[in-house]
């Protein structure tokens, strides 16, 4: 398996624009996760789907931020207007459902986005 | 709020030595420790894990201590390598809960 896929890998935009990043998780898991990465907040947990459907959103940081997950092979995240402020790294993450021994998450190799 | 707390933020360790990172956490309902491994440019990786019913565990040259009446844990690199120079993020998850609170990393440098 190739792994959590992300695209784009750099995106740079200019404030107000709208930015979708790309999410495909890794065969088989169940659930799908959306980080954040900055050096001032760390690794902050945004949204989280089970087999399709979002479980907790209330990392969203606001209604600028959207998630989707039309199909179990692929997932979006939203952000319109895009502000300076929601520069960082977006990393995607999947993993297996219960059952399993721990519940290890797959990170993708992240979006890094930059907003001017 | 901030619910798992991490420390040291930086950490410098030659060759050899033992590089120890420390967790502490505050909500009891805490069942699953996870710690991930960073390199740049890269994503997390799942490096190592422990529940709360044991107080150690060891995977090659690294190991995880428990205090579950601290309510802390503790990441061991014995006979740290230049390659294990990354961020290292602590975590805690409860109940099979798949959302996991990570710390907020520590930037490890092995040096020669």
């Amino acid at each position: 398996d190739a792994g959590v896929i992300q695209s784009p890998r750099h995106e740079v935009t200019e404030m107000g624009q709208e930015v979708t990043l790309r999410c495909k998780p890794i065969s088989g898991h169940d659930y799908l996760f959306w980080y954040r990465q900055t050096m001032m907040r760390g690794l902050e947990l945004l949204i989280y789907f089970n087999n399709n459907v979002p479980i907790d959103d209330s990392g969203m940081p606001e209604d600028r931020f959207s998630a989707k997950m039309p199909n179990a092979s692929f997932s979006t995240l939203k952000i319109q207007p895009s502000e300076p402020r929601d520069s960082a790294v977006y990393f995607c993450a999947s993993s297996l459902g219960p059952g399993t021994s721990f519940y290890e998450q797959f990170f993708g190799p992240g979006t890094r986005l930059t907003v001017l | 709020q901030q619910q798992v707390k991490q420390s040291p933020q930086s950490l410098i360790v030659q060759k050899g030595g033992i590089s120890i990172i420390n967790c502490a956490y505050e909500n009891t309902a805490f069942d699953y420790f996870p710690w991930y491994q960073q390199f740049p440019g890269k994503g997390p990786a799942l490096l190592i894990a422990i529940r709360p019913d044991v107080s150690e565990k060891k995977e090659g040259r690294f190991t995880i201590s428990f205090n579950k009446s601290a309510k802390q844990f503790s990441l061991h690199i014995m006979d740290s390598q230049p390659g294990d120079s990354a961020t290292y993020f602590c975590a805690a998850s409860s109940g099979g809960y798949q959302k996991v609170t990570f710390g907020t990393g520590t930037k490890l440098q092995v040096i020669p």
